[in-house]
């Protein structure tokens, strides 16, 4: 089953914050997340794994919260290259080993200037 | 390092007919995963590799569809008959998985449009 992923769209003006969320039915081992740009392959940002951690570079970051089978994705002072397509893609837990990776729909971010 | 390659990058066929789409992936990685990605279902994984061998195929539509990794360097996606509901974007990915991992990050290859009329 599809990780439900919200906003659909979003559309910043640069500079601006954005947050994009990754919810779960079951209970995650990992959240992966990937942006893919129009025509374009889907380009890896970050896993987090089970643990509740926190991961980021420059000013994009994520959050795995456990409890809550959710992850976000944290694009801080938005720029224009941050355009296109955000994938999260969760790996499930079940009795008889992980589920194989399944993505969301997609969250279209488009930054204005 | 060319990345992950894929032939050929668009592909018109008709309905019916054998369509096989290929993969290089990158060298050294040990992990494949084929991929179909459409506007209504999003990107949809359809099979993985692990060291060459087919790890979990629960996500290919039908016996129509079937994948082979013969060596570490290729890899095909063959559907045979083809059907219009096929058309799609078709992304390879390979990764470098650490033993006890399903998966790591994945690097794509640039997509196979395929078009069935």
């Amino acid at each position: 089953q599809q990780p439900v992923q919200s906003p659909q769209a979003v559309i910043l003006r640069e500079g601006e914050d954005a947050v994009i969320n990754c919810s779960s039915s079951k209970a995650l081992y990992s959240v992966h997340w990937y942006r893919q740009k129009h025509g374009e392959a889907p380009v890896f940002l970050m896993i987090l794994l089970k643990g509740g951690e926190q991961k980021g570079h420059d000013k994009i970051s994520a959050s795995f919260n456990e409890k809550k089978q959710q992850s976000s994705l944290y694009l801080t002072a938005s720029q224009l290259s941050y355009s296109g397509t955000y994938f999260c893609g969760t790996e499930r837990e079940s009795n008889f080993g992980n589920e194989k990776l399944t993505f969301g729909t997609g969250t279209r971010l488009t930054i204005i200037p | 390092d060319a990345g992950v390659i894929q032939s050929p990058r668009h592909e018109v066929t008709e309905m019916g007919q054998e369509v096989t789409l290929r993969c290089k992936p990158i060298s050294g990685h040990n992990s494949l995963f084929w991929y179909r990605q459409t506007m209504m279902r999003g990107l949809e994984l359809l099979i993985y590799f692990n060291n060459n061998v087919p790890i979990d195929d629960s996500g290919m539509p039908e016996d129509r569809f079937s994948a082979k990794m013969p060596n570490a360097s290729f890899s095909t996606l063959k559907i045979q008959p083809s059907e219009p509901r096929d058309s799609a974007v078709y992304f390879c990915a390979s990764s470098l998985t650490p033993g006890g991992w399903s998966y790591n990050e994945q690097f794509f290859g640039p997509g196979t449009r395929l078009t069935v009329l």
